[in-house]
């Protein structure tokens, strides 16, 4: 079964540090690209970042210098890590696979989702 | 700084017909923004309904379906049916790795 899980949420000082994991099985994450996306509480969904298969990175203006994501292949598990947290990262944290069609190529949306980390950061 | 749009809510009546738009605060959405759709219902992870503009994901109705309208993305449901009510997200590729979410449309069934 295609499945992503994710962990590593938790409250977190503001300024503290914190690394999601997310693990995959029934399929290779090197194989995809794969995207972190966030919702605050009673907000919509933001994309986060999102790692390729030949390993560049990209991150929303929001993260972007205090973000990390990152994979380990053989754990077959993606991380994003977080540094320098403030209020406004508060979310449940979604990982994503980022799909590719019947030739290989990849297509930019999200079809596998887990069921989300939430991080809660305060003073 | 561009802007995904979408309608704040909508409703529509058990039976009927909706289409959901997605437009950029500048410029037209077309299928090269790879146009997808995503359901949420509260407490739970999202659900891919459509990616590439108008391909339905795997299990979603044929009910659901996605197109160009003008100079957005749209999402027609028809047949709509109760446990259809949700929020629905719009996410457009903006190039340079960079996917930018609409800020939802929340549907009521009514």
């Amino acid at each position: 079964e295609v499945q992503l899980v994710e962990s590593g949420g938790g409250l977190i000082q503001t300024g503290g540090s914190l690394r999601l994991s997310c693990a995959a099985s029934g399929f290779t994450i090197s194989s995809n690209y794969m995207s972190w996306v966030r919702q605050a509480p009673g907000k919509g969904l933001e994309w986060v970042s999102v790692i390729y298969s030949d390993s560049d990175t990209y991150y929303a203006d929001s993260v972007k210098g205090r973000f990390t994501i990152s994979r380990d292949k053989s754990k077959n598990t993606v991380y994003l890590q977080m540094n320098s947290l403030r209020a406004e990262d508060t979310a449940i944290y979604y990982c994503a696979r980022v799909p590719r069609n019947s030739d290989g190529f990849t297509i930019f949306a999200f079809d596998i989702w887990g069921q989300g980390t939430m991080v809660t950061v305060s003073s | 700084q561009t802007v995904v749009t979408q309608e704040p809510s909508f409703s529509v009546s058990p039976g009927g017909t909706v289409t959901l738009t997605c437009g950029l605060s500048s410029g037209s959405v077309s299928t090269a923004y790879y146009p997808s759709w995503y359901q949420q219902t509260p407490g739970q992870a999202p659900r891919t309904l459509i990616y590439s503009t108008n391909t339905r994901s795997s299990g979603v109705p044929d009910r659901f379906s996605g197109s160009i309208l003008g100079n957005k993305a749209a999402l027609t449901i028809t047949g709509a049916q109760a446990d259809d009510e949700s929020d629905y997200y719009c996410v457009l590729y903006m190039g340079s790795g960079i996917s930018l979410f609409g800020g939802g449309t929340k549907l009521t069934v009514l």
